[in-house]
């Protein structure tokens, strides 16, 4: 089975400012990790994915995350923050069961401060 | 190249009374996945459909069925609503032969139960 957590539902950064936004996942199986975004009144988004091909993924709009197996993390950042990130952020774990079933964590918001 | 469409965008029900929920994948996709996602929470997965058969299915009651159909749209379906099925209901299409599951999520349908 599989689980996500994230650490903090609630984020707020100074812009232009680092952001990191924290997830650990479990897996029975070796996972397939997902950051997506959500705009208020809108669906998510795909920002990032991790497929074990490298273990630093680079997303859109200046995201990247790392894999760390050892500590079964996949924590999301980016080094300088813009207004336009405030958002709703959900890392999300995938694993092949006889078909892909795709959990999200419960999400972290992001507030950027002028 | 059409994204994942949803309808209606958003409704009121009462409770006791059933709705039914319509999303049409992104082209070329033959998977559909459903999500409830409370406010202020992450998407919960419901089921998935595949070649016209429910696949794997989460932990909610059999009030929730659904239906694929062959040109691969699909339907959720809620039968005697409670104040707590009000959430924004999440399709979301892939395509089986993919080997991460990654998923593209339409604007969800935005159920009020009074």
């Amino acid at each position: 089975a599989q689980s996500v957590t994230q650490l903090g539902s609630h984020v707020s950064v100074s812009e232009g400012a680092l952001v990191l936004l924290r997830c650990n996942y479990s897996s029975s199986v070796p996972p397939y990790l997902f950051w997506y975004v959500q705009y208020p009144n809108q669906g998510l988004q795909l920002l990032l994915k991790y497929t074990s091909a490298a273990t630093l993924v680079k997303g859109i709009n200046g995201f990247e995350a790392e894999f760390k197996k050892s500590e079964t993390s996949f924590h999301l950042t980016k080094p300088s923050a813009h207004m336009s990130d405030a958002a709703e952020y959900f890392c999300a774990v995938s694993a092949n069961t006889g078909g892909f079933k795709t959990i999200f964590g419960a999400g972290t918001r992001l507030f950027v401060k002028a | 190249d059409a994204g994942v469409t949803q309808s209606p965008t958003h409704l009121i029900k009462t409770r006791g009374q059933q709705v039914t929920l319509r999303c049409s994948p992104k082209s070329g996709h033959d998977t559909v996945s459903w999500y409830q996602q409370a406010l202020g929470q992450g998407p919960q997965f419901i089921f998935q459909y595949y070649e016209e058969e429910e696949r794997q299915r989460g932990n909610f009651p059999d009030r929730f069925s659904g239906h694929q159909f062959p040109n691969y749209s699909s339907e959720l379906n809620v039968n005697a609503l409670l104040l707590g099925d009000s959430a924004l209901y999440l399709c979301a299409s892939s395509l089986a032969q993919s080997n991460t599951g990654e998923l593209f999520f339409g604007e969800g349908s935005r159920l009020t139960v009074l």
